[in-house]
């Protein structure tokens, strides 16, 4: 069974600095990974996605993530904060196998805070 | 493009009253549909998937059931709502082959009294 664990319960952080959540998964093969965002009282914003390719991944709003097969882990970094990137992240990792298969699987959120 | 809808946004219901929630995709066909529960807190909880109308797998065993009459419709419904039913449901799609990731509802934020 595949699974994904946020070691962080929340990420403060200043304005225009660099900005890290961190992200490491469990599946059997090659691991489909993403990352949402979510504002509150509404529904998940799909960030980016690793499926193959490049580690380096781009997405959304100035995110990348970085995949690291050997430490079996994916986080979601941009380089300079910004106030309204204070919300909930989610790292997700699709299952592969049985009846986990084409489902995801969400970690636990880490909610990051961003002061002016 | 592709759009998921979603009502009501909010609802307060009184225990033991019945529940039905609606999700409708627009912009695509035989998409993969899904309902989820958010506690409060922050986890995801996946009660529901359909892969195409009438066909509905439940990942736990509670007190909601799922339907899927038309091809882009999804459906919640309780017969009688408990207090543990609250929560924020979000509804979310993703192509039956392609680029895997799903795509989420705004959400219905539903109150048990």
């Amino acid at each position: 069974a595949q699974s994904v664990a946020q070691p962080e319960d929340q990420v403060n952080v200043a304005e225009g600095n660099p900005l890290t959540v961190k992200c490491t998964y469990s599946v059997s093969g090659n691991p489909y990974l993403f990352w949402y965002v979510q504002y509150p009282n509404r529904g998940l914003q799909f960030l980016l996605k690793y499926i193959t390719g490049d580690n380096l991944v781009k997405g959304s709003y100035g995110f990348e993530a970085e995949f690291n097969k050997s430490q079996t882990s994916f986080h979601l970094k941009k380089p300079s904060a910004l106030v309204s990137d204070s919300a909930l992240y989610f790292c997700a990792v699709r299952g592969q196998t049985g009846d986990s298969w084409g489902k995801l699987q969400f970690g636990a959120g880490t909610q990051v805070v961003v002061t002016p | 493009s592709q759009t998921i809808h979603q009502w009501p946004a909010t609802l307060v219901q009184p225990v033991g009253s019945p529940l039905s929630l609606e999700c409708t995709v627009e912009g695509t066909s035989n998409p993969n549909l899904y309902w989820y529960r958010q506690a409060a807190g922050r986890g995801l909880q996946l009660l529901f998937y359909s892969v195409g109308i009438g066909q509905i797998s439940s990942e736990v065993p509670q007190n909601l059931s799922a339907s899927r009459p038309q091809d882009r419709q999804f459906i919640l419904s309780s017969k009688k709502l408990l207090l543990s039913d609250s929560g924020f449901y979000l509804c979310a799609w993703n192509r039956l082959a392609g680029g895997y990731e799903q795509y989420f509802g705004p959400g219905t934020r539903l109150t048990v009294t």
